[in-house]
């Protein structure tokens, strides 16, 4: 399997589950991302993991837990969501965490109900 | 704070018709600049970028002038193609401080049709 690859595709929980979102790259990059997209607004940046580092986390609440076990692997967990979370939650990864391209998995659809 | 504008979509084209998506941003400096389109059910892609003014980049029958002058970088495209359509974003990088944080516009639904 090549590129960036996120499991589950769509996910449905309730708002008293917990439940956790994967991202694999096979592109030996050594950033990772996590992206939140909602209808109508831009891209939210999430979360940057460079080398397992975290180096970014953009006020995001503690509802969401990243994880980064290695440069290959990248974790978002989540517990007690609420229903404004529905989203397409995307993955990224880059060479560097100062690399121009990102490159992005397509996403998995959460829905809070 | 940075930020891009796009013109709101749906942006409906006939085959062969010629495409423009605006596309404005504010930033100190001189941010880098980047079209990433995305297909259905798919991340994602970078489509073209340019990092310095007056660049222009492109890719795949695409187009793209960084303008300091007017704080744009429209995508354009003389011909499009059923198979253009997509969601395509307009994004920037900062030029310091920013590390590899993109922002990112709303995005820009093009549908094609024959």
């Amino acid at each position: 399997e090549t590129g960036v690859t996120q499991t589950p595709r769509h996910l449905v929980m309730g708002m008293t589950n917990k439940k956790s979102l994967k991202c694999e790259q096979h592109l030996g990059h050594n950033a990772m991302y996590w992206y939140k997209q909602s209808a109508k607004k831009p891209l939210e940046l999430m979360f940057v993991y460079s080398l397992e580092e975290r180096v970014e986390n953009n006020s995001v609440p503690s509802r969401f837990s990243p994880e980064c076990p290695n440069s290959s692997h990248l974790f978002l967990h989540l517990h007690t969501l609420q229903p404004e979370d529905s989203a397409l939650y995307l993955c990224a990864s880059s060479r560097g965490s100062n690399s121009d391209e990102q490159f992005f998995g397509p996403g998995t659809r959460l829905t809070v109900l | 704070g940075n930020s891009v504008t796009q013109m709101e979509g749906p942006v409906t084209l006939s085959e062969e018709a010629f495409l423009t998506i605006n596309c404005t941003y504010t930033a100190t400096g001189y941010p880098s600049l980047f079209w990433y389109v995305q297909y259905p059910g798919e991340g994602l892609q970078l489509l073209l970028k340019a990092t310095k003014a007056d660049d222009k980049g492109s890719n795949k029958g695409f187009e793209a002038t960084y303008r300091k002058e007017t704080t744009s970088f429209h995508l354009e495209k003389g011909s499009v193609q059923v198979s253009d359509s997509a969601v395509y974003f307009c994004a920037l990088r900062p030029v310091t401080g920013g590390g590899n944080k993109l922002t990112f516009g709303t995005g820009t639904q093009l549908k094609v049709e024959l």
